[in-house]
């Protein structure tokens, strides 16, 4: 069965400077997605930023990017020019593209508290 | 266009007691996912439902249950409560269910009902 793993509960980070999330994941298939989930405290969930396994170059979205590791199994997830609105709870998430052990639900990890101080 | 939204937001039950949760999709959307947050285990997958059908079933006692209705709107029932229900319940929609070898669809999730059982 796939698992996700955040090892990191908490970490904090200084606005306008980068933080580095990190994500690993334990899988024997080869093609997969992999989310990264922003829950504010408002509670609802909101997606990221996603990775499709078979592509090379690492997703972006505006000022949010992750570093895929795929041999490495790693995840991580990059904010740059934190901003006071980006704490939150972040979510890894990993999604199989086939009928496999997850059968197409999220697979989450217990997810990283960020805290923004300004 | 209107969000996911879960109805009740709160709620406070007993254990043994019964209850109902709701959860509209987003409009045009026809799958509809529940999953269950809780601190201790994180967010797990409970069900998906597709055209009034359950797909997919999470690790869960037989006491959770669901179903999904011709408009998309899906409820989540859970008999005889107990202590360990307490969670944050998600709702996710998304316009269609997870197919193999397809691109992932997003999951838009609602804001969450958070039931307390006492």
């Amino acid at each position: 069965a796939q698992t996700v793993t955040q090892s990191q509960p908490e970490m904090s980070v200084q606005e306008a400077e980068t933080v580095t999330l990190s994500c690993t994941y334990d899988t024997s298939e080869s093609d997969y997605y992999l989310f990264w989930y922003k829950q504010p405290p408002s509670r609802q969930m909101i997606l990221v930023i996603r990775q499709e396994a078979y592509k090379q170059q690492n997703a972006t979205e505006n000022r949010f990017s992750v570093n895929f590791q795929k041999a490495a199994k790693s995840f991580s997830l990059k904010i740059s020019d934190s901003q006071l609105g980006d704490a939150a709870m972040y979510f890894c998430a990993y999604r199989s593209k086939d009928y496999g052990g997850s059968q197409g639900n999220l697979i989450f990890g217990k997810g990283t508290k960020l805290s923004v101080k300004p | 266009k209107a969000g996911v939204t879960q109805t009740p937001r709160y709620l406070i039950k007993t254990r043994g007691q019964q209850v109902t949760l709701s959860c509209s999709p987003i409009s045009g959307h026809r799958s509809v996912s529940w999953y269950q947050q809780t601190p201790g285990q994180g967010l797990q997958f409970l069900f998906e439902y597709f055209s009034e059908t359950q797909r997919n079933k999470g690790n869960f006692p037989g006491r959770f249950s669901g179903r999904q209705f011709s408009n998309s709107r899906s409820e989540m029932n859970v008999s005889t409560l107990e202590l360990g229900d307490s969670a944050l319940y998600l709702c996710a929609s998304s316009l269609q269910p997870f197919l193999p070898g397809t691109s992932g669809l997003e999951q838009f999730f609602g804001p969450g009902t958070r039931l307390t059982v006492l």
